[in-house]
């Protein structure tokens, strides 16, 4: 059974500074998904990742995946306050789309 | 282009009611998803449909919930009778036909408390 860990679960940050958030997960799969939700609304597509060495970058997230790993890193450049909020990465095994339980991102001043 | 519709947003009724939430995909996609999100958790897929086919329905409760796509556009997912663990929001997602990578797009989600 497709299994997805994301670590950490809980991250509180300052503004400024850098960190990483990782997703594991237990079967072969070649499409991995991260989604951003704030509270008390939907999920936003932030990137869609294909292949081993993927790397997508937007603003001040940059998204990475090692197929062979079945790992794939979220990282944070220089966080600013409006990027609070849940972070989920999502597993495609056939269709079978699986979630990680999100990690939850604090940026404080 | 508008998004996925569902409605209502949030709902609130006692143990053993009945209750129906409704969903209105993006306009061309075939692909329909309900996912149920817990408190705290990733969303969980409950079914998928291709059109109006139940493609994969082996996450759905099946004794207490249904779900219908009858032309292949929206969808309803009901409950009955509702139980205290099924407070959670229900998600609905929709995806284009053709899709080389299965991108989803979700609704805002109806918040469900049972009481």
């Amino acid at each position: 059974e497709l299994k997805v860990e994301q670590n950490p679960l809980f991250l509180s940050m300052q503004e400024g500074k850098n960190y990483t958030i990782y997703c594991n997960y237990s079967t072969t799969s070649d499409r991995l998904y991260w989604y951003r939700q704030d509270p008390g609304k939907s999920l936003e597509s932030l990137f869609v990742l294909l292949s081993n060495g993927a790397v997508k970058q937007e603003g001040r997230l940059m998204a990475s995946l090692d197929t062979k790993a079945r790992l794939s890193t979220l990282h944070i450049t220089a966080a600013v306050h409006d990027l609070s909020a849940t972070y989920f990465c999502a597993v495609d095994n056939n269709n079978d789309m699986r979630f990680g339980a999100g990690t939850r991102l604090t940026v404080k001043p | 282009e508008a998004g996925v519709v569902q409605s209502p947003r949030y709902k609130i009724i006692e143990k053993k009611q009945p209750v129906a939430f409704w969903c209105n995909p993006i306009s061309g996609h075939n692909t329909l998803y309900w996912y149920l999100q817990n408190l705290g958790q990733g969303p969980e897929l409950l079914i998928r449909y291709e059109n109006e086919e139940a493609v994969d329905d082996s996450q759905l409760p099946k004794d207490r919930f249904s779900a219908e796509r009858l032309k292949g556009v929206d969808s309803t997912l009901k409950i009955q009778p509702a139980e205290l663990g099924d407070s959670a929001v229900y998600l609905c997602a929709s995806s284009p036909p053709g899709s080389t990578y299965n991108e989803q797009f979700f609704g805002p989600g109806t918040r469900l408390t049972v009481l």
